[in-house]
């Protein structure tokens, strides 16, 4: 199945740094949506994007909408070790009277004091 | 507010067996989606309920059913287990057509 090209993969930092991570795509999505994932749980929502060059923050975060509306990029400012887990971009597909999540590969994130 | 109610958490079943899994969404979300989340790869789409009808699918085989109740609470049918469908299943729900997503803590299903 599909899945959108999420860089990097991996990274390991030291508590305090900022954290960048971005997602590509082939097709054109009308949302825009991050997830983190800690282990033995579900993805949890962190930012929604809907418009294309938006720029939203939720505390710490920061995503982008990209203006050709096929990437997104996420920013974690000051990281603590509580960021540790697994962060997904997802493209929205909705038609309208049908919708689905495509999700990137992933970025795990490794924290140290 | 509770969130997406997924059971159960863990299953183990036998090549051949058939499992049902279920969802409660979250109250007054009426679309419930279902992922399948393996490590080869990664979160891929299953299909989605509104209304009690499927309004999307992605591309599993026919194996892989699901069903929607009045109440919005939706189970996922898979029969004929393969090894390969060891999997963590993923189940979330939202208010409508391209609302946010929220998901549960899904169920591990395991496939001897």
């Amino acid at each position: 199945g599909q899945q959108l090209n999420q860089s990097p993969q991996s990274m390991f930092i030291q508590e305090g740094e900022d954290v960048s991570m971005n997602c590509t795509s082939s097709s054109i999505f009308n949302t825009w949506l991050w997830y983190k994932q800690d282990p033995g749980e579900g993805p949890v929502l962190l930012i929604a994007l809907y418009k294309a060059g938006e720029l939203t923050s939720n505390g710490r975060l920061t995503a982008q909408f990209g203006i050709t509306r096929k990437d997104s990029f996420l920013n974690i400012s000051a990281s603590i070790p509580s960021d540790v887990g697994i962060y997904f971009c997802a493209g929205y597909t909705n038609t309208g009277t049908a919708s689905k999540l495509t999700f990137g590969t992933g970025t795990r994130l490794q924290v140290t004091l | 507010k509770a969130g997406v109610t997924q059971t159960p958490r863990y299953l183990i079943k036998t090549r051949g067996q058939q499992v049902t899994l279920s969802c409660s969404p979250i109250s007054g979300h009426r679309s419930v989606s279902w992922y399948q989340q393996t490590p080869g790869q990664g979160l891929q789409f299953l299909f989605e309920y509104f209304s009690e009808t499927q309004r999307n699918k992605g591309n599993f085989p026919g194996r892989f059913s699901g069903r929607q109740f009045s109440n919005s609470r939706s189970e996922m049918n898979v029969s004929t287990l393969e090894l390969g469908d060891s999997a963590l299943y993923l189940c979330a729900s939202s208010f409508s057509f391209g609302q946010p997503q929220h998901f549960g803590d899904g169920t591990r299903l395991s496939i001897l």
